[in-house]
């Protein structure tokens, strides 16, 4: 049973427009969320990161949004540029245990110049 | 620097036949991973290890096994491929102290007929 879910597997998006990527958690044990961003014929790059003790983060254009109560987080890409276009996935770990990361399906963006 | 690098990068097996990918790390990291990648599945944790001379499993270990004798290597085994084994492999490390912002490899893309 997948524990981190991107229930959507496909966005598009305007260039200069705002990216929001979603992704729900299942495990209320998680407690550290990341995203990662992976081009075609290459390894996942990390993105950002967020704990659960916060409920945002920022990094440039990048900002992952926490909702505990609702076990969902969110990754919004502002503006958006054709470079953005990959992959994202999600994923969750439960910290105190052996730092394992459950990834989603992952969700292909399309940023359209 | 070469981060985190896998070999090979394509492999044609044929059922019951065996083979190893290596992942080779050069930046001392202490954890490293094996995932299997595929289609609507996401990144799933084959086996891992937190040092030299240890190993664990992960979510789908049937089928693999592991081996970390160097700190810098981590090698996964396929003793008898079976087709259910056809995916993309990617292997993974990070320090033991990070914030699971893992390096990952190119990936390799391994068929089984």
């Amino acid at each position: 049973d997948q524990q981190v879910k991107q229930n959507s597997p496909s966005l598009s998006v305007q260039e200069g427009r705002i990216s929001i990527l979603n992704c729900d958690y299942t495990n209320s044990m998680f407690d550290y969320f990341l995203w990662y961003k992976k081009y075609p014929a290459e390894g996942p790059t990390f993105l950002i990161s967020i704990s659960s003790i916060k409920d945002k983060n920022e990094d440039g254009r990048f900002t992952v949004f926490l909702n505990k109560s609702a076990k969902h987080l969110s990754l919004h890409i502002v503006p958006s540029q054709p470079g953005d276009s990959a992959v994202y996935f999600c994923a969750a770990s439960a910290r105190g245990g052996a730092n394992n990361l459950f990834f989603g399906t992952g969700t292909r963006l399309t940023v359209i110049p | 620097n070469a981060g985190v690098t896998q070999t090979p990068k394509f492999r044609v097996l044929k059922t019951g036949q065996s083979m190893t990918l290596l992942c080779a790390q050069d930046m001392n990291h202490e954890y490293m991973y094996w995932y299997r990648q595929d289609p609507g599945m996401g990144l799933r944790l084959i086996h891992y290890s937190v040092g030299e001379g240890t190993t664990a499993k992960g979510e789908v270990p049937d089928g693999y096994n592991v081996s970390r004798l160097k700190k810098q290597n981590f090698l996964l085994g396929l003793e008898s491929a079976a087709p259910s084994q056809t995916s993309v492999y990617f292997c993974a490390s990070h320090f033991q102290d990070s914030t699971l912002e893992a390096f990952f490899g190119q990936g390799t893309r391994l068929t089984v007929v």
